[in-house]
């Protein structure tokens, strides 16, 4: 069965950077893209990227540009998001999600708190 | 950007009613868009996908249709296991934009 594992919670100093992987298992990791979706406590989603699973190319949120990076490793299925200059309004929930393009599945979400 | 308004933002209805909620994009998407259910403290799940197609194993009383920019989701029956708040979700461009979201509670 499908399924996307992501790594745990995280807690961040404002500007720190934080890495979120998202291990896929089940399918054919290089069939579908992956996209990000954030979402901040008591707020709605908020698309944050996609990234092909074939050859990894992205389309960013216009608003994380120069802060957002999205790789892919193709070996172990597992597709990562790094986000760097943390600020209080990146604490969230982190989801990744396979994109089909509807978001058919997805991880189990990653907590990011970013605090001083 | 795509701007997606969703409305109502919350709503308030008894069991076996019938809920409506309405998306409309600010350009025509044609039929990409989906709707997702999320419960408290759980990742979104996919409802309906290309509009008005219901993604397997979801249950028949919850359905979608429109095209272009408006579209409506609707539960035929509202049930005690559907309070939940529900997204729609436009993919035709990047960035694939969120409406803001439908809170559903039981009255």
């Amino acid at each position: 069965q499908v399924q996307l594992v992501q790594s745990g919670a995280e807690v961040k100093k404002p500007g720190a950077s934080v890495k979120v992987s998202c291990k896929t298992s089940g399918y054919t990791f290089a069939t579908y893209a992956i996209s990000w979706v954030r979402q901040a406590p008591g707020q709605g989603l908020d698309w944050m990227g996609w990234i092909s699973g074939y050859n990894g190319d992205t389309n960013y949120a216009q608003n994380l540009q120069g802060r957002v990076t999205m790789t892919i490793d193709t070996s172990t299925s597992t597709a990562y998001l790094e986000l760097t200059s943390l600020r209080s309004d990146d604490t969230a929930v982190y989801y990744c999600a396979r994109d089909v393009p509807g978001l058919d599945y997805w991880g189990q979400g990653t907590l990011v708190t970013v605090s001083s | 950007d795509i701007q997606m308004t969703q409305s109502p933002s919350s709503l308030s209805a008894s069991v076996g009613d019938r809920v409506t909620i309405t998306c409309q994009a600010s350009q025509d998407i044609s039929s990409y868009l989906n709707w997702y259910q999320q419960k408290p403290g759980k990742a979104p799940k996919l409802l309906i996908y290309d509009a008005s197609n219901l993604e397997s194993g979801v249950p028949s009383r919850f359905s979608g249709s429109g095209s272009g920019t408006d579209f409506t989701f609707t539960i035929s029956s509202l049930q005690p296991e559907d309070i939940a708040t529900y997204y729609c979700q436009q993919y035709d461009n990047f960035p694939r934009t969120f409406g803001g979201g439908t809170k559903v509670e039981i009255k």
